[in-house]
């Protein structure tokens, strides 16, 4: 499974935009990139999930460059109830390790009024 | 969207004493459920794999003999930690994945926390 980096944490302020970078280096071919958020003492919820280029949701974007060797989660106008830690994770999506997810150390965002 | 649902929330217990954990999955069948355990301000760690029907695959320094996994049906798996003790305070969380169309996500249910008094 692919390792990845992310900062420990971040700051900001509300109605401002996040961006949280993530490297994996050694990502594979059949690997997926998925970011979640976790509130504590609450499991982890799904945000976003891609392959390469851009994908965008309801919540937030998510952008991989040609090399998939980096993401970039994108929040856009945050609110303090955006307060988490964000993870960001890469692995297969299907197949027998299908949701077997290792987590990194996370991203801690503490957005300020 | 799917739900993973987990019971109790919190638990306190005697050491010594055995609490089981349940997780269900509510709207889907899972034939495999995933648990972790989270230390404070710590990361998830992976425990275990459930696997529906047969034995659970434990990862390396997890004592299978005192985190029990029981996976009976697809939408049921309970976790048993048994003679707990202190140490073994902590927050679970059960996963399990559900794919819709072009995403596979992992649910998870809400977390216990476990205190061993």
């Amino acid at each position: 499974l692919a390792k990845t980096t992310q900062p420990i944490s971040m700051d900001s302020y509300e109605g401002q935009e996040v961006n949280i970078t993530c490297s994996h280096n050694n990502i594979a071919t059949n690997d997926y990139i998925t970011w979640y958020q976790q509130f504590p003492s609450q499991g982890p919820r799904f945000i976003i999930q891609g392959y390469k280029t851009k994908v965008t949701n309801e919540v937030a974007s998510l952008f991989i460059p040609a090399d998939r060797k980096s993401s970039t989660l994108s929040l856009p106008r945050v609110s303090l109830s955006d307060t988490a830690v964000y993870y960001c994770l890469v692995g297969e999506r299907h197949g027998g390790s299908q949701g077997n997810l290792i987590f990194g150390k996370g991203t801690k965002l503490s957005v300020k009024p | 969207g799917a739900v993973v649902s987990q019971h109790p929330s919190w638990v306190i217990c005697k050491s010594g004493t055995s609490v089981k954990i349940e997780c269900r999955s509510l709207d889907f069948q899972a034939t495999t459920m995933f648990w972790y355990r989270q230390f404070p301000k710590q990361s998830l760690m992976l425990m275990a794999t459930s696997n529906e029907g047969s034995k659970a695959t434990y990862e390396q320094g997890v004592e299978k003999d005192k985190f029990l996994i029981n996976h009976a049906s697809l939408t049921l798996s309970t976790l048993t930690v048994t003679s707990a003790h202190p140490e073994d305070s902590s927050f679970y969380i059960c996963s399990a994945s559900f794919g819709t169309g072009s995403v596979t996500e992992a649910f998870f249910g809400q977390g216990t926390r476990l205190t061993v008094v």
